[in-house]
């Protein structure tokens, strides 16, 4: 299947310094991309679509200013959490739709804001 | 928007037996619907979807089934194993014009028990 490649996979950051998390597809171009946001035991909430060339369309109730979304090429989206504080804490994980129809995960990235 | 909703919250069944998941979705644009499993730490993969002109589809053990009047599907994994012990999402595609996005239900923990 298509390969989406996430990185970090664990950071851990204090609080107030910003982190920036890529999203790449490697065998496949992606001109949208996904993030969502998975608290423990809980559903992946889709937070914003990703879309080369033009800005993100974030979901009702997402900071637009928090969460600043990038996405310059084909192959690459970036999220970047701005002046993180502990209630940011998450696993965050993008995706990427070759083909039209079933969405490819990256493996996420555990966000620890200390 | 669309909404999904998925039951059980979590499930338990012997080794052998099946194991049934059931979602609604609210959008009757809505055109794709497909199964996600996550294990622990690891990012959601797909094992089964179904198109809206489709009724029934089966792969191996798992079979997917869609109502389009009554706007539901079901996940059907049969003589299940200790190995399909996981979350179990669904998912449905919003309508084109929506960048393909998909909206997960809350998700289903299936414990299979030797």
């Amino acid at each position: 299947g298509a390969v989406v490649s996430q990185h970090p996979s664990r950071v851990i950051c204090k609080s107030g310094t910003s982190v920036k998390i890529e999203c790449r597809s490697l065998d496949f171009q992606a001109t949208t991309m996904f993030w969502y946001r998975q608290f423990p035991k809980q559903s992946l909430m889709l937070m914003a679509t990703s879309n080369e060339g033009s800005k993100a369309t974030y979901e009702q109730g997402v900071e637009k200013d928090k969460f600043l979304i990038n996405h310059a090429s084909l192959t690459l989206s970036t999220l970047t959490v701005t002046s993180a504080h502990p209630e940011d804490s998450s696993f965050y994980i993008c995706s990427a739709i070759p083909g039209g129809l079933g969405a490819f995960f990256g493996q996420g990235t555990r966000l620890t804001v200390v | 928007g669309e909404n999904v909703e998925q039951h059980p919250s979590t499930l338990s069944v012997q080794e052998g037996d099946s194991a049934v998941i059931k979602c609604t979705y609210s959008d009757s644009a809505s055109n794709y619907f497909p199964w996600y499993k996550q294990e622990l730490g690891k990012r959601p993969q797909l094992i089964i979807d179904i198109r809206s002109n489709v009724g029934e589809k089966k792969d191996q053990r798992i079979a997917v089934t869609l109502n389009k009047t009554a706007k539901h599907f079901s996940l059907h994994i049969t003589e299940t194993q200790p190995e399909d012990s996981a979350v179990y999402f669904c998912a449905a595609r919003s309508p084109p014009g929506g960048y393909n996005k998909l909206i997960f239900g809350a998700g289903t923990r299936l414990a299979v028990h030797p």
